[in-house]
Order: structure tokens, then sequence, then C-alpha cells
């Protein structure tokens, strides 16, 4: 069964509105999950690393202030798009790890299909 | 180059075919290596990990050239539920991430 939920699956919004995503780690603490990002046909691309109680990184490129990240609890984790544009129309995938260091795979949420019209 | 190169496909084949994919890494020092299938809008799920010896989950075998800095997926018996994208996925030790391939897109046919 799944181990990371995120939610919503799917949003649409209105250009210039916050949208939040949640992402929840099921059975087990996650002090660190993982955000990405994959535009169609495109590989998945690591935005930032949520730390559970400290700031997140941020990848290369990727604007901490407009990709807003939250890691209050050890099972919760959210990502908030700030002032949505429509070439921030995305999958947004949140992940973690289970188990083991960090050159162990990761276990994805759902998903979160992110329409800004 | 990419650090992670795969053939996108898409891979026609039809059922109970065997099919494999190739995949490439650029960094000679990546310590780990998975494949994970995506379906259609969906999110990756772990397929397996590959070892360096080698290895086997039922119908999926994969293999690790260190020496060529390939890793390889082979299918055998495909069935129409195999028909996805398969993503080679290597974990950079420098950066300490994983990095991801494009992904092969297999399309198994009745």
């Amino acid at each position: 069964g799944a181990v990371v939920s995120q939610h919503p699956s799917r949003v649409i919004c209105k250009s210039g509105t916050s949208v939040k995503i949640e992402c929840r780690s099921l059975d087990f603490q996650a002090t660190t999950m993982f955000w990405y990002r994959q535009f169609p046909k495109q590989s998945l691309m690591l935005m930032a690393t949520s730390n559970e109680g400290s700031k997140a990184t941020y990848e290369q490129g990727v604007e901490k202030d407009k990709f807003l990240i939250n890691h209050a609890s050890l099972t919760l984790s959210t990502l908030t798009v700030t002032s949505a544009h429509p070439e921030d129309s995305s999958f947004y995938i949140c992940s973690a790890r289970v188990a083991g260091g960090n050159n162990s795979p990761l276990h994805f949420g759902n998903g979160t299909r992110l329409t800004v019209t | 180059r990419k650090e992670v190169e795969q053939d996108p496909g898409p891979f026609n084949v039809p059922e109970g075919a065997t099919v494999a994919f190739n995949c490439t890494y650029s960094n000679s020092a990546s310590q780990s290596f998975f494949w994970y299938r995506q379906d259609c809008r969906k999110e990756p799920k772990l397929l397996m990990s590959v070892y360096s010896s080698g290895n086997e989950d039922g119908r999926f075998t994969a293999q690790l050239n260190r020496a060529s800095q390939y890793i390889s997926l082979l299918i055998r018996d495909s069935k129409l539920s195999d028909s996805a994208t398969y993503l080679c996925v290597v974990y950079n030790t420098g950066f300490q991430k994983l990095v991801f391939g494009t992904g092969t897109r297999l399309l198994v046919s009745p």
C-alpha cells in the first residue's frame, strides 16, 4: 500500500493565486521529504529537500520565495506555490525514504497536477 | 551530456516478447541504482534496486556494468500491464541526491 500520501491530486487555479500541496508519511516518521516537479515528457527534477524543524534546501534555480516549504511535523510537509502563473503548471510529487541512508530508494506520493489558468 | 541517459522509445513489442532497456550514467562515483515504473499521469513506483551482481525479480532482471557505466532492465514474457515508462535512477554521491532519467516508454500490444 501507499506509504506517502499527497493532497490534492489535482488543482486548477487562476493566475496570481496561491496553492498549497500537502505530503504526509503514513505509518512512519520522515525527517526529510523531497519535492519534485515533472513537466510533460521530461524527467523528474528535484526542487527542494524539506527538513523537519529547519529550513528547506532548494535546488539551484528554484525560487524559495515562490515555492514555500513547511515541514512542521515528522509526518507532514507542505509546498505552497505562491502567485502561481501558467508556467508553474506541472506535476508536483513529494517523496520520502521509509528507511535506509541517503542512497536508499524513495517512495512517492500520488502527485498533484497543477493547472494555472 | 546528461547525467543519466535513456532511449525514450517507444518500444513496441507483442505480448510474450522479451525486451531490454539500457541506461547510461556519467558519474563514475555513483553508488546506487534503481529502476522505477511510471504509468501515464501517475507517480513513479519503485520496480527494483540494481545490485552489482545483478538481480532478478520474477520476469524482471536488472544488471549493472560499472566499467561501461550502464544499467539494464530485461523484461521477459511481456504482459499488457507492463506498458509504462521505465525510469532509470542513479544516486549522485557528490550531491547526495537521486537523479532521474527521462524514461523509456514501453508499449505491449496483444
